[in-house]
């Protein structure tokens, strides 16, 4: 098991530009989560998807943003037009339906608009 | 609308001593509560939950009390070791099966030696 992972760690990107993060969960895990964090802040949800189904997401996710997890592994965050707001960790997590559905985050992607 | 709020932004305890970090809600609908730790530019790191149904749960050197009357939970961690000096973050749900994790602000300890 070597948790959840995503790529890249870092995003130095213009504004305007479109950037897209990978996230790789753990294997065995259906739910995926996308979160973003800001400097001084806890992490804010986004979206979710139980296998390739996004079946929940934030009103923080405007009509630039889109997610996807097309065969129910791993997922991709694009982020269109970035906006200098848009600067923040984003977060991906995982978790396997039990007793308890505990998220387990990977490290995220810091991403700079400059 | 900060539902879960961890009103200290930092905390300094010497080690060996007892750390106490504590968290409100608002939302009486949430039912299930976690702590994370987070090292810096490294993912929150799971360590410790409680379901509603309980007001105490222990793993190790972390206890987590919670009092649903108050809606405050607290973590305790004793005794306190350099490892521990990281940001802790609450979290709550509603419902052990459910989705959406809400997180408070955080909060900075620092264990010295």
């Amino acid at each position: 098991d070597t948790g959840v992972s995503q790529d890249p760690r870092h995003k130095i990107t213009k504004r305007g530009q479109n950037v897209t993060f990978r996230c790789d969960p753990i294997s065995e895990h259906n739910r995926l989560y996308w979160y973003r964090q800001t400097l001084g802040q806890g992490p804010e949800f986004l979206t979710y998807f139980q296998n390739e189904a996004q079946l929940e997401k934030s009103r923080l996710l405007s009509d630039r943003f889109s997610a996807e997890r097309p065969k129910g592994s791993f997922s991709t965050l694009e982020i269109q037009r970035t906006e200098q707001g848009d600067s923040a960790m984003y977060l991906c997590a995982s978790s396997f339906r039990e007793p308890t559905d505990t998220q387990y985050f990977g490290p995220g992607t810091r991403l700079t608009v400059l | 609308d900060q539902q879960v709020k961890q009103n200290s932004p930092s905390l300094s305890v010497q080690e060996g001593r007892i750390s106490i970090l504590n968290c409100d809600y608002t939302n009486s609908m949430f039912d299930y509560f976690l702590w994370y730790k987070k090292y810096p530019a490294e993912g929150p790191t799971f360590l410790i939950s409680i379901s509603s149904i309980k007001d105490k749960n222990e793993d190790g050197r972390f206890t987590v009390f919670l009092n649903k009357s108050a809606k405050h939970l607290s973590l305790h961690i004793v005794p306190s070791q350099p490892g521990d000096s990281a940001v802790y973050f609450c979290a709550a749900k509603r419902g052990q099966g459910a989705q959406k994790l809400v997180f408070g602000q955080g909060t900075r300890l620092t264990i010295n030696p």
